[in-house]
């Protein structure tokens, strides 16, 4: 089946630096990728949609300036949290859709997020 | 919002049949029923999906009843490792997938 990576799976940054997280699909091409974050005990919460070659569409109250997603080739996102705050720590998680009319969803193993 | 109401929690024992209720009154013609769980720690990952027919593959089957408004997931044979939050989405083919608060299912030995 199809499979989803991202790198890294976990970080730990401090306060105020920016961490990049990438999303690759490996065997597949995707020109449309999704970013969801969940916190603690919540449910996924979808942040914003990546299109390659294009500008992501970000969900409503999901400030763009502070998550900066490139879309740079048909396998790869990147998901950038700018000027990190222990706020912004959480589990991020990236997904690509399969083929066809009725898509499934295919998810990456997620990256947590610590910011001290 | 999600268009889906699951219990939050359910209990099954080791070795029989788990059945997840979901209830989607609102759904409409062209939607189609989606099951996801997330083991802890780790990414969703794809169950079933159907639209009006009961599907059945190597992970579950999932029963639509007739007038499309709720459905049930079927693990058949539960072992420790199906113990995860189960998500039942409803969604046409373009929309995006959103999460409710699904099921967290405890599959005790």
């Amino acid at each position: 089946g199809a499979v989803v990576s991202q790198h890294p799976s976990w970080v730990i940054c401090k306060s105020g630096t920016s961490v990049k997280i990438e999303c690759r699909s490996l065997d597949f091409q995707a020109t449309t990728m999704f970013w969801y974050r969940q916190f603690p005990k919540q449910s996924l919460m979808l942040m914003a949609t990546s299109n390659e070659g294009s500008k992501a569409t970000y969900e409503q109250g999901v400030e763009k300036d502070k998550f900066l997603i490139n879309h740079a080739s048909l396998t790869l996102s990147t998901l950038t949290v700018t000027s990190a705050h222990p706020e912004d720590s959480s589990f991020y998680i990236c997904s690509a859709p399969g083929q066809g009319y009725v898509e499934t969803q295919y998810f990456g193993p997620g990256t947590r997020l610590l910011v001290l | 919002d999600a268009k889906t109401t699951q219990p939050p929690s359910m209990d099954c024992a080791e070795g029989r049949a788990a059945n997840l209720p979901c209830n989607h009154s609102t759904i409409s013609g062209n939607e189609y029923v989606y099951w996801y769980r997330q083991i802890h720690s780790q990414g969703p990952q794809y169950i079933i999906h159907g639209l009006k027919n009961n599907e059945t593959n190597e992970m579950a089957s999932l029963i639509i009843t007739e007038d499309r408004k709720s459905s049930t997931l079927i693990l058949p044979h539960a072992t420790l490792r199906d113990t995860a939050v189960y998500y039942c989405i409803v969604k046409g083919g373009s929309e995006k997938l959103v999460f409710g608060k699904g099921t967290k299912l405890t599959v005790n030995p």
